[in-house]
């Protein structure tokens, strides 16, 4: 198993300013995922952070507004950017050990944001 | 159609009895299948891998796995108040993953 330590977790921000959430993997990862998860409901991916390159974003979600960064295989972080109430959710880093193709997802614990 | 299917309950279950929850997803090259368990107002837990027909056991906890049916099992052997939590259905096609919605589980004492 990986430790997986997200910051911060919880923030209550004003509409239309950023935050950027950090996640950083203890063991040697292959993938890393962020997700968007609203009370009650399931997980929605957001993006699949690629280390050094543009994350791969999924349909209804684009960088302009979640900006992600992959430095390093352990590293990565999401910007929410202009923010509104609607973004107001539980976001979650998760990441793949190293060790093949068939690995599972680990999570972090989370980001609870709250939008004014 | 979703990629995984699952029932969103709630399942209902007196303490000490057997939780069957299932899972059926639909790409036959699914590899491998993960169940999490997600505790309200927490991240999901890892509890149990299968990526073979067949059962395989943990403790309290058993996975089955019938890919020719493209389904996926769990039971709760002597289920606890605390087995609570909404059980997550995961299926994985080498980095390709898919979560189902979940299935809500109540273990009445």
């Amino acid at each position: 198993s990986a430790v997986i330590s997200q910051k911060p977790s919880r923030d209550i921000c004003q509409r239309g300013t950023s935050l950027t959430i950090q996640c950083q993997v203890d063991s040697q990862v292959t993938m890393m995922f962020w997700y968007r998860q609203q009370p009650g409901q399931s997980l929605t991916l957001i993006a699949t952070a690629n280390q050094g390159s543009e994350a791969t974003y999924e349909s209804g979600f684009v960088i302009d507004k979640f900006p992600i960064s992959r430095p390093n295989l352990t590293f990565s972080t999401l910007t929410v950017s202009n923010m509104s109430p609607e973004d107001s959710s539980i976001y979650l880093c998760s990441a793949t050990l190293t060790g093949g193709g068939l690995q599972p997802q680990h999570f972090g614990d989370g980001t609870r944001l709250s939008i004014l | 159609q979703k990629e995984v299917e699952q029932n969103s309950g709630p399942l209902s279950v007196p303490e000490g009895a057997i939780a069957s929850l299932n899972c059926t997803y639909s790409d036959r090259g699914s590899q491998s299948f993960f169940w999490y368990r997600q505790y309200s107002g927490k991240s999901p837990e890892l509890i149990m891998s299968i990526y073979s027909n067949g059962d395989k056991e943990d403790g309290r906890f058993t996975a089955q796995l019938n890919k020719a049916s493209q389904y996926v099992s769990l039971l709760i052997r002597d289920s606890q108040p605390s087995d609570s939590a909404t059980y997550l259905c995961a299926v994985n096609n080498f980095n390709k993953f898919y979560f189902g919605s979940g299935t809500k589980l109540n273990v009445k004492p």
